[in-house]
């Protein structure tokens, strides 16, 4: 069992729709991120949080809208996507801080149609 | 622009021989250097680790080499096994703005042969 939980992994949305990735983390960490990864790029890295505060809002679309409430808990909320924002999305934490491992959720696959 | 990069997307094996995975940053302000596996439809698993006041780090088949003259690191898997069969990432970290980013190479798909 993987320390960090993301549900769905999987989802089909119209573009016009609302709905919301959902990331939990077991591992006592302190910083959760959320990851694009789209076909033959890098891993491009979204948002950052850390104990529980956004530090870091890689000049994401508005679209896309994160929440921590905890540590523990992460949440992209998606509104209005384009296709183009199909990808798989990663959630991962880490302890804050020099020299330390960010772990990955499986991923939520995202289809925008 | 890309400050961590991959530059073979691929990488063919025999099984037994020696992998080597390279990875080429340009922040010298990159102090932690992190290598991950990938299978597709899976989140990519953590393999090893070197900070930058190290050259070399070492973990069962797994050694990870750093050139910070270079601004270059390696992965050797030695020896290799079909189940390495998978993409490796590289990372590095920065601390930037009061928070600690990790920013990814496009990857290497590996393939060992049977």
């Amino acid at each position: 069992e993987t320390g960090v939980t993301q549900t769905p992994r999987h989802l089909v949305m119209g573009m016009t729709n609302k709905k919301s990735l959902k990331c939990e983390q077991h591992l006592g960490h302190n910083a959760m991120y959320w990851y694009k990864q789209s076909a033959k790029k890098p891993l491009e890295l979204m948002f950052v949080y850390n104990f529980k505060e956004q530090t870091e809002n890689n000049s994401v679309p508005s679209r896309f809208s994160p929440e921590c409430p905890n540590s523990s808990h992460l949440f992209l909320h998606l509104h209005t996507l384009q296709p183009e924002d199909s990808a798989l999305y990663l959630c991962a934490s880490s302890q804050a801080g020099q020299g330390n491992t960010i772990y990955f959720g499986e991923g939520s696959w995202l289809t925008v149609v | 622009d890309q400050q961590v990069k991959q530059n073979s997307p691929s990488l063919s094996v025999q099984e037994g021989r020696i992998s080597i995975l390279n990875c080429d940053y340009t922040n010298s302000m990159f102090d932690y250097f992190l290598w991950y596996k990938k299978y597709p439809a899976e989140g990519p698993t953590f393999l090893i680790s070197i900070s930058s006041i190290k050259d070399k780090n070492e973990d069962g088949r797994f050694t990870v080499f750093l050139n910070k003259s270079a601004k270059h690191l390696s992965l050797h898997i030695v020896p290799s096994q079909p189940g390495d069969s998978a993409v490796y990432f590289c990372a590095a970290s920065a601390h930037t703005s009061g928070t600690y980013k990790y920013i990814f190479g496009t990857g290497t798909r590996l393939k060992v042969l049977a």
